[in-house]
């Protein structure tokens, strides 16, 4: 079945250090890809997405490049911020379902 | 404009007590999920409604969980004779459409946290 594996947390980086969060995935077919984030006391939000291989996602500094040959889709932001500090999950969902499957989560903590 | 709203925000009930979870998707989306997450099982799907009909109901733990949704609209999630593994923090979200190459995106509502004791 689908799955999707990310790294464990937590993550602890100083503030403007480079960010990477791994994940990959298993699926059949071609899977849209997902980012998604958790600020503390809030509720899940769409970070970016990719719907086909080689696109890249990006918002709001943060990007992810969908990777058919190695079924990734890794995070990246070039210069974290405290605000960045948060749980970020990725996901896929089946281009004919419509559930998400999500990762386990990674936390980040960034400090100043 | 409004986004996912549920009720309530938290919810303590005594084991064997019956809950229900309230979820107002965004106006005019068709399709609305209810997900759950756990400490020890992370993100999972429960139940995706398209219009009224519920096509998968896979996800549901047990048969004490149910979900309806009226008028294409609001949902309710009942858990009947609550037991403590429930507790969790429950997920609602909709979405314009299902799949397709929009990417099927989803918007998520801040949760219920259930505890029961």
């Amino acid at each position: 079945g689908n799955s999707v594996t990310q790294m464990e947390g937590p993550v602890t980086l100083s503030e403007e250090a480079f960010l990477t969060i791994n994940c990959t995935y298993t699926a059949t077919g071609y899977p849209s890809l997902f980012w998604y984030v958790q600020y503390p006391g809030e509720g899940l939000q769409l970070l970016l997405k990719a719907t086909k291989a080689d696109d890249k996602g990006s918002n709001k500094g943060f990007e992810a490049t969908y990777r058919k040959e190695t079924t990734s889709f890794h995070l990246e932001k070039g210069s974290v911020q405290v605000s960045d500090s948060a749980v970020y999950f990725c996901a896929l969902s089946d281009r004919s379902s419509y559930k998400l499957i999500f990762g386990s989560g990674t936390r980040l903590l960034v400090r100043p | 404009g409004a986004g996912v709203s549920q009720s309530p925000s938290n919810k303590v009930t005594e084991k064997g007590k019956d809950v229900e979870l309230r979820c107002d998707p965004i106006s005019g989306h068709t399709a609305l999920y209810w997900y759950r997450q756990s400490l020890g099982q992370g993100l999972e799907f429960l139940i995706y409604f398209q219009g009224n009909s519920a096509p998968d109901k896979s996800g549901l733990p047990s048969d004490r969980f149910s979900a309806e949704r009226t008028g294409g609209s609001v949902s309710t999630l009942t858990i009947q004779r609550t037991q403590q593994e429930d507790s969790a923090v429950y997920l609602c979200a909709s979405s314009l459409s299902v799949g397709g190459r929009a990417g099927n995106e989803q918007f998520f509502g801040p949760g219920t946290r259930l505890t029961v004791l």
